[in-house]
């Protein structure tokens, strides 16, 4: 009973250097989300899939992309990484989007240190 | 969304129940109040959500009160694992990219 399964765990980039966070989950869950967390602040939300097929920007896109693979899996790429993106990165899923009864479930973050 | 307003912090002893109060007055009648915890190191947890009804899973309960204008989170049975940082959140029906908006939460102790 995995639920949103997040690699690397940790990684530590060089400035300009490029990678990718892997995020799949294993709730057959439509919809799919990008957040980071800044020490002592809140999750603000990078890029969505509302479903299998579609991305859009959240509140803070810029220096990321992002690809829905398929409906289990759903990446995050910094192509070039600044130490402005130092932070955690989570990824969640829920059910679907289209309704405010949808709880998102977290997994347990990816800590990025960009130096 | 509505905003929400809890206190920053409190304590409360192993085996009490636990009560995180959470002030929404600005909130719609078609907004849904949840709430998430976030255990140090890990990622949100989701415990609850509710729309105007009383709701209680395995984890709490949450008594909205009958204005909605605000709410509480019941841990029934607190324990050491428990401590952590509790958020209340009001979502409204169409969020933009139904995103969560995490505000400060509480920070819960508990201590034995």
């Amino acid at each position: 009973n995995a639920g949103v399964t997040q690699t690397p765990k940790f990684q530590v980039l060089k400035t300009g250097q490029s990678m990718t966070l892997q995020c799949a989950q294993d709730m057959n869950h439509n919809s799919m989300y990008w957040y980071r967390q800044d020490p002592g602040m809140g999750l603000r939300l990078i890029y969505y899939s509302a479903s299998e097929g579609t991305t859009d920007k959240g509140e803070v896109p810029n220096g990321y992309n992002v690809s829905r693979l398929n409906k289990r899996e759903f990446s995050l790429r910094l192509e070039s990484a600044a130490p402005s993106q130092t932070s955690v990165y989570f990824c969640a899923s829920s059910e679907g989007w289209t309704g405010p009864s949808q709880p998102q479930h977290f997994g347990d973050g990816t800590r990025l240190s960009i130096l | 969304d509505a905003k929400t307003t809890q206190p920053p912090s409190m304590d409360c002893a192993e085996g009490r129940a636990a009560n995180l109060p959470c002030n929404h007055s600005t909130i719609s009648g078609n907004e849904y109040v949840y709430w998430y915890r976030q255990i140090h190191s890990q990622g949100p947890q989701y415990i609850i959500h509710g729309l105007k009804n009383n709701e209680t899973n395995e984890m709490a309960s949450l008594i909205i009160t009958e204005d909605r204008k605000s709410s509480t989170l019941i841990l029934p049975h607190a324990t050491l694992r428990d401590t952590a940082v509790y958020y209340c959140i009001v979502r409204a029906l169409k969020a933009a990219g139904n995103k969560l908006t995490f505000g400060g939460g509480t920070r819960v102790l508990v201590k034995p």
